[in-house]
């Protein structure tokens, strides 16, 4: 069975706070690990999809990196703003399947 | 357009009740998925198509009948459906089944079985 572990559940922090959270999973049968933001009452919508060991990728203020041997991807944001405020997902893409993690809820106050 | 619409929005329905779920995208994605998601759990894959055929069924009660009907459209059909199964459904879609694909999203259907 594929587990994929976020940290933390959730986390609230002020205006201009940077923030990081973190993804775990089984490193092995590794094909790629996705990113997704989901803003309530809209969608989920996909932020990196990583697939190399050491992977950085950057998009604005947030960015991701990837550690596929010891199993982990974590997800900085600089200055956050109270429009980050989402649920950021993350999601281990292992054969055919993409298995989500439950998620962290950022909440951001001005 | 970029985008995975899904209808309705909300359903309630008894446990006697048939209803359906209707997903539908225009991007000439290949691969259509539903997932099952509870308040506070990660989103559960339940199945996925690959070029209108099921590939994946991921031990779903057969209360839950998929059906793709043409390379645009997903449905799920219900039948039978316990309170248990109240939850939001997603329909999510991708070029293929790769991994370095991204999966595009509808806003769900939120479903509340009395």
């Amino acid at each position: 069975i594929l587990n994929v572990e976020q940290s933390p559940q959730s986390l609230h922090v002020q205006e201009g706070d940077s923030t990081n959270f973190t993804c775990s999973f089984p490193s092995s049968n590794f094909y790629a690990l996705h990113w997704y933001r989901w803003e309530t009452a809209k969608s989920p919508e996909a932020l990196f999809v990583m697939t190399l060991n050491g992977d950085e990728k950057k998009k604005g203020r947030i960015s991701a990196t990837l550690n596929t041997k010891e199993g982990y991807s974590y997800l900085y944001i600089k200055g956050s703003q109270p429009e980050d405020s989402a649920t950021y997902l993350c999601a281990l893409v292992s054969g055919f399947k993409t298995i989500f993690g439950a998620g962290t809820r950022l909440f951001v106050k001005a | 357009d970029t985008e995975v619409t899904q209808t309705p929005k909300h359903l309630v329905m008894g446990m006697t009740n048939k209803k359906s779920l209707k997903c539908e995208q225009h991007m000439g994605h290949r691969a259509m998925y539903w997932y099952k998601q509870k308040a506070k759990k990660p989103p559960e894959l339940m199945f996925v198509y690959s070029y209108e055929k099921l590939s994946i069924n991921e031990s779903v009660p057969s209360r839950f009948s998929p059906e793709c009907p043409n390379s645009s459209l997903l449905n799920l059909h219900l039948h039978a459906l316990q309170p248990e199964d109240s939850a939001l459904y997603l329909c999510a879609s991708g070029q293929g089944m790769g991994g370095d694909e991204k999966l595009f999203f509808g806003s769900g259907t939120q479903l509340s079985v009395l």
